[in-house]
């Protein structure tokens, strides 16, 4: 079992530039979230969905963009890399509802110079 | 608005030592509580959850129980070992979507 496939894991970026972070489920969840991990701060939620074509922001949404074409993906887009933006990023889904457990990809290590 | 306070880590015992970390939340409504745990260079796994008051969760020899009076979920295990090093993060659901609101998880260092 897959479960949820984040790429790249490792990525460097220089201020400026944009890119996008992949993130897949083969569950078939409806609902998807972005998370990014710094020392700490625990996890903080960026932007989620509850199903294709809807999604929302989170706590700290500034600076990326999201869109859910498809139950299974999930990407998350930074439009101009900041040194602050410098995280692990963690994608989730889980089947939605209060009670339900969230499954995690790998991560992926963005270094912003 | 919903939040997560963990106890400040790292935390260091010795292999069998006891193990207490400390979570308390605020929620509006009756939110699910969770345990996760991150070992190095992986991404979080559910170690246990409960789902409401007085509700105990466990596995791997962890436990936490619900305290809605104490708004608490302490995570307790009787004897570490070393491959508990890892990072434990407390969590609650916020609202019908199921989004998860985290502490700022607790580094758990055992030595041998």
């Amino acid at each position: 079992n897959a479960g949820v496939t984040q790429t790249p894991k490792f990525q460097v970026l220089k201020t400026g530039q944009s890119m996008t972070l992949q993130c897949a489920q083969d569950m078939n969840h409806e609902y998807m979230s972005w998370y990014r991990q710094d020392p700490g701060m625990g996890l903080r939620l960026i932007h989620y969905s509850v199903g294709a074509g809807i999604t929302d922001q989170g706590e700290v949404p500034n600076g990326y963009n999201v869109s859910r074409s498809t139950t299974e993906d999930f990407p998350l887009r930074l439009l101009s890399a900041a040194p602050s933006q410098t995280s692990v990023y963690f994608c989730a889904s889980s089947p939605g509802g209060v009670n339900t457990e969230a499954f995690f990809g790998q991560g992926t290590r963005l270094t912003v110079v | 608005g919903d939040s997560v306070t963990q106890m400040e880590g790292p935390v260091t015992l010795s292999e069998e030592a006891f193990l207490t970390i400390n979570c308390t939340y605020t929620a509006t409504g009756y939110p699910s509580l969770f345990w996760y745990v991150q070992y190095p260079g992986e991404g979080l796994q559910l170690l246990l959850k409960a789902t409401k008051a007085d509700d105990k969760g466990s596995n791997k020899g962890f436990e936490a129980t619900y305290r809605k009076e104490t708004t608490s979920f302490h995570l307790e295990k009787g004897s570490v070992q070393v491959s508990d090093s890892a990072v434990y993060f407390c969590a609650l659901t916020s609202g019908n979507t199921g989004k998860l609101i985290f502490g700022q998880g607790t580094t758990l260092q055992v030595k041998p």
